[in-house]
Formats: C-alpha cells, structure tokens, sequence
C-alpha cells in the first residue's frame, strides 16, 4: 500500500525567507509524487509533480520540490516566501489500483508566512 | 481556473435525504476521479471512471454510487445520509493513467 507522511501540521516563516514544507513517501516500484495547494474555500491547485528525471522539479508560483530516492523524501521549497504563499499544502502519491488509479494525500501542512 | 466545474457549491439537507453532486470534466480528460475531504479522515479517494466505465473503487460507502456518462461528465450520488457524511467532495480529471489530476472548486455538504 502507499502512503504519504506530512510530519509538520504547521510550519511558520517570515516573508523574504525561505520555505520547506517536508513530505515523506512509501510506495513499492517508483513513486509518482505531486504537490498541491489548498487556499480557504477553494479547490486543489496542482504545484508541481516527479515522475521521473531530474530530482530538482520546478513547478508553479516559484515552487521547486526536491526528491531523494534514499530518504524517500519530496520536499516542497521556495526560495523567498510570500504572505501570499499562506495556504494548506498537500503532498499525494500516484498509484496504481485494482483497474485505475488514485492520489494518496498526505495530512496537509498549514503554512503561515508573516510579515 | 482548472477547467473543472463542479456543482452546487454547497448543499444542505436532513438525515436520510439522498442528494445528487455533478462534476464536468477538463476538455479532452476521459478520467474522473471523486474524493472526499472531512476534517476527522482528510482527503479520500473514492472513486474513479475512465470513460465511462469504473476503473477504481476506494474507501467509498455502500450508500454512495457514482457513474460517467457519455458527455463525460460525472454524477455523485449519496443516500441516506448521515451527519458524518457532511464533508466536501471534490471532482478531479485528468487526461488518464497517473498524469496529473485538476481539481474542480468542490462541493460542501452539510447534513443536519
């Protein structure tokens, strides 16, 4: 079975520093990993994804996350953050089941950017 | 904007109502996906068709069915509902296989 760890409920920075939102990963064969943000009352935006490649992915809103095969890790980062980067994100893993296919999300972690 | 629409933004009704939650996916996806976010178990997957047919089934209830038709669009039916099933539901699409799934805005279900 796959599952995805969000060890931070919340994680406050100060706008201008930057930011890591942590995800961990377990899947068996290759991990198909996205990263999702959630502003309140709205829907999932789709960030950014690996499939495969490079471990550096980029992706929306200078969002980068980084994956690490050994410590089976997907972090989200940005360099500089915005107080308009506050929302609930959301780390899923992509598999396959029975005939298709579904996202594993993790817990979420709320991120606070402070002025 | 994700191109996927999802209607009514909110709905309330009673205990043991049945309620119908509809979903228009991005032009040129085939796949629907339908999960569920609540506060007590956070985002679940439920369902999902590709073209018309089911293709996977998660941790959805008995009392719930969906189906695709062949517009494409996809229909959420929950019965007999209870209070724990106030949640708010949301529509994915996507083109097929594990590529990327878009979110429609949801749907938020109150039971009283």
């Amino acid at each position: 079975a796959q599952s995805v760890a969000q060890p931070e409920d919340q994680v406050n920075v100060a706008e201008g520093n930057p930011l890591t939102v942590k995800c961990t990963y377990s899947v068996s064969g290759n991990p198909y990993l996205f990263w999702y943000v959630q502003y309140p009352n709205r829907g999932l935006q789709f960030l950014l994804k690996y499939i495969t490649g490079d471990n550096l992915v980029k992706g929306s809103y200078g969002f980068e996350a980084e994956f690490n095969k050994s410590q089976t890790s997907f972090h989200l980062k940005k360099p500089s953050a915005l107080v308009s980067d506050s929302a609930l994100y959301f780390c899923a893993v992509g598999g396959l089941t029975g005939g298709g296919n579904k996202l594993t999300f993790g817990t979420g972690t709320q991120l606070k950017v402070e002025l | 904007d994700s191109g996927v629409t999802q209607t009514p933004k909110h709905l309330i009704t009673a205990t043991g109502q049945r309620v119908t939650l509809r979903c228009s996916p991005r032009s040129g996806d085939l796949s629907v996906y339908w999960y569920q976010q609540s506060l007590d178990q956070g985002l679940q997957f439920l369902i999902q068709y590709y073209n018309g047919e089911e293709r996977a089934k998660g941790n959805i209830l008995e009392r719930f069915s969906a189906q695709q038709f062949p517009d494409l669009h996809s229909e959420l039916n929950l019965s007999s509902l209870e209070l724990g099933d106030s949640a708010l539901y949301f529509c994915a699409s996507s083109v097929g296989g594990l590529e990327t799934q878009y979110f429609g805005p949801g749907t938020r279900l109150l039971v009283l």
